[in-house]
């Protein structure tokens, strides 16, 4: 059974400050997707990333970062130089492969981020 | 807009009555999803289609519950005998066979409150 546990409900920090989400995650599959989505108040469920378990490049997009590390089953989130916008709640979620029936998302717990002026 | 869309965003209702929710997709995406999510809580798994096919259902997804997708395009969410336990945001995704993991599109969700 697939498992995503994001240990940190709620992180609060001053505008301008680093902060990193980390997401930890279970699976048999050897092929799997990892993705990130923002979920702002307004409770529309944005996608951020996706990732597949035989790419272990980390990403940068902007002021976000990703860090993959399959040896530790883990898949961290940093948004550099935080803004008052990247309140929210944000999700880590895991996908079995491409071929096997039912293709759920499995997500976890969510990570609360507040960010304060 | 070529996003999923959702009708009604809420829906408040009395205990016992019905509800049924709808699902637009991305007019491409031959897979829909529904999700449901509590307070505090990620999305939970419920049911997902393929085309017009109901490929699998959660055990979440008790016999109040009935999803369609008759023509394989647009879907519908009927609870029966709300209770207040079924109260929730019900989201609606869908994904393509193009996109790599099968990347699921969000709809803004309907929140149910059941009072």
């Amino acid at each position: 059974a697939q498992k995503v546990t994001q240990a940190q409900t709620e992180i609060s920090v001053v505008e301008k400050e680093d902060v990193t989400l980390d997401c930890v995650y279970e699976t048999r599959d050897t092929t799997y997707y990892l993705f990130w989505y923002k979920q702002p108040p307004s409770g529309e469920l944005v996608f951020l990333i996706r990732r597949n378990s035989f790419d272990e490049q980390n990403e940068i997009s902007g002021r976000y970062s990703w860090n993959f590390q399959k040896s530790t089953s883990s898949f961290n989130f940093t948004i550099t130089a935080s803004q008052v916008v990247d309140s929210a709640v944000y999700f880590c979620a895991l996908s079995e492969a491409e071929a096997a029936a039912g293709n759920k998302l499995t997500f976890g717990g969510g990570t609360r981020v507040l960010v304060k002026p | 807009d070529t996003g999923v869309s959702q009708d009604p965003r809420h829906k408040i209702t009395k205990r016992g009555q019905n509800v049924t929710f709808r699902c637009d997709p991305i007019s491409e995406h031959n897979r829909l999803y529904w999700y449901r999510q509590t307070l505090g809580q990620g999305p939970e798994f419920l049911t997902y289609f393929q085309n017009e096919a109901q490929l699998e259902k959660s055990r979440l997804l008790s016999d109040r519950f009935s999803a369609e997708r008759p023509k394989g395009s647009f879907s519908t969410l009927e609870i029966q005998r709300t209770e207040q336990g079924d109260s929730a945001m019900y989201l609606c995704a869908s994904s393509s066979p193009s996109h790599p993991g099968r990347l699921r599109i969000f709809g803004p969700g309907t929140r149910l409150t059941v009072l």
